[in-house]
């Protein structure tokens, strides 16, 4: 099936920097969502967009929803260990269909 | 806030058997359901969208008659792996939505079921 791009794979900072990553699509999708799964976890949902160009936050969190609709981007400010976790993101193609594509993931480590 | 189980974390079983997992709203109702397949480090993929009260919808290229769904009321539905083979051995994710707020934010995922074929 369809996968989103999304980069990058990995990513390994220091406690206290900003991260970013995003995800890119070659058809529209009319939602994007971000997701962190933890190691044996489901995923809980981050953020969610809902219209071309929304720039959402939630707390150390911002996302935003691209013009074109076939990309968004998720930065992460102010790194803490917790953050450690795979960061995955999502498209939705609406309506009354609640089937997400994910992307890749990108796996993230916070050094202390 | 609303939570999803599924049941069991983790199986191990001999090939040739089935399996049965379990994915339960609950403190909502859920008309819909979906099971997802996740490989070591890789993305998820749906495999099916479960429908209370109906047969599920299968992805393009997942058996039907290999991963059968079952849905029989608004807050259970089952995955079972028949004739289980080591290359069924995966992590298991369900998903479900709460009928009363269709939003993303009540679609809720469970916590997996770590399958592993010997």
């Amino acid at each position: 099936g369809q996968q989103l791009n999304q980069s990058p794979q990995s990513m390994f900072i220091q406690e206290g920097e900003d991260v970013s990553m995003n995800c890119t699509s070659s058809s529209i999708f009319n939602t994007w969502l971000w997701y962190k799964q933890d190691p044996g976890e489901g995923p809980v949902l981050l953020i969610a967009l809902y219209k071309a160009g929304e720039l959402t936050s939630n707390g150390r969190l911002t996302a935003q929803f691209g013009i074109t609709r076939k990309d968004s981007f998720l930065n992460i400010s102010a790194s803490i260990p917790s953050d450690v976790g795979i960061y995955f993101c999502a498209g939705q193609k609406g309506g009354s269909n609640y089937k997400l594509t994910f992307g890749k993931g990108t796996l993230l480590t916070v050094n202390p | 806030g609303a939570v999803v189980s599924q049941h069991p974390s983790r199986v191990i079983c001999k090939s040739g058997t089935s399996v049965k997992i379990e994915c339960r709203s609950l403190d909502f109702q859920a008309t819909t359901m979906f099971w997802y397949r996740q490989f070591p480090k890789q993305s998820l993929m749906l495999m099916a969208t479960s429908n209370e009260g109906s047969k599920a919808t299968y992805e393009q290229g997942v058996e039907k008659d290999k991963f059968l769904i079952n849905h029989a009321s608004l807050t259970l539905s089952t995955l079972t792996v028949t004739s289980a083979h080591p290359e069924d051995s995966s992590f298991y994710i369900c998903s479900a939505q709460d009928r009363g707020v269709p939003t993303n934010e009540k679609l809720f995922f469970g916590s997996g079921t770590q399958l592993s074929v010997l």
